[in-house]
């Protein structure tokens, strides 16, 4: 049973403009939530983080969004560039809960 | 400050052969765990050691081993290797315990059973 879905496998967007990705948990004891990008041949790299007391985090072209009440979060970016075409994990963790992740979502910005 | 290196990058092993990997975490860095990433699965957790002591498992069987050294090294073992075993392994560390900080992943190794 996922605890952490992301349930677009792909996204295409054009650059310049919004990509958002969305992320949904189901357990509620998850406090913490973060974003990762994976480039091929390379392993994940931390992207963004937002802990379960904020509702919005924001790191220049990147702003992470949490709606507790319906467990799901979001990231936007933008505008979007070919360069940030990668896969992007979602994960959430906390208390005594291991960093759990979603299957990704593969992201492709056309010039 | 140098990233989390993983050696070796690529091995190749016959079913039933047993297989070491080894992980060097960021300097300073006391938690390193341990993913397989299989096509279509995500990143699934294997073990995570702070302070050379195994503070979570994951759900995987007792194939699986690890262990983490004084200076935060760490080694994961895989026995009686299965066809299914092949994945991509990663290790990331973290400043603190995996639950509560970002983690920082190395490249990973990239395990082919035959």
């Amino acid at each position: 049973d996922q605890q952490v879905k992301q349930n677009s496998p792909s996204l295409s967007v054009q650059e310049g403009r919004i990509s958002i990705l969305n992320c949904d948990y189901t357990n509620s004891m998850f406090d913490y939530f973060l974003w990762y990008k994976k480039y091929p041949a390379e392993g994940p790299t931390f992207l963004i983080s937002i802990s379960s007391i904020k509702d919005k985090n924001e790191d220049g072209r990147f702003t992470v969004f949490l709606n507790k009440s319906a467990k799901h979060l979001s990231l936007h970016i933008v505008p979007s560039q070919p360069g940030d075409s990668a896969v992007y994990f979602c994960a959430a963790s906390g208390g005594s809960y291991i960093p759990t992740f979603g299957r990704g979502t593969s992201l492709i910005v056309h010039p | 400050k140098a990233g989390v290196t993983q050696t070796p990058r690529y091995l190749i092993k016959t079913r039933g052969q047993q297989v070491t990997l080894s992980c060097s975490p960021i300097s300073g860095h006391r938690s390193v765990s341990w993913y397989q990433q299989t096509p279509g699965q995500g990143l699934q957790f294997l073990f995570e050691y702070f302070s050379e002591t195994q503070r979570n498992k994951g759900n995987f069987p007792g194939r699986f081993s690890g262990r983490q050294f004084s200076n935060s090294r760490s080694e994961m073992n895989v026995s009686t290797l299965e066809l299914g075993d092949s994945a991509l392994y990663l290790c990331a560390s973290s400043r603190g315990l995996a639950e509560l900080y970002e983690q920082y992943f190395g490249p990973g190794t990239r395990l082919t059973v035959t």
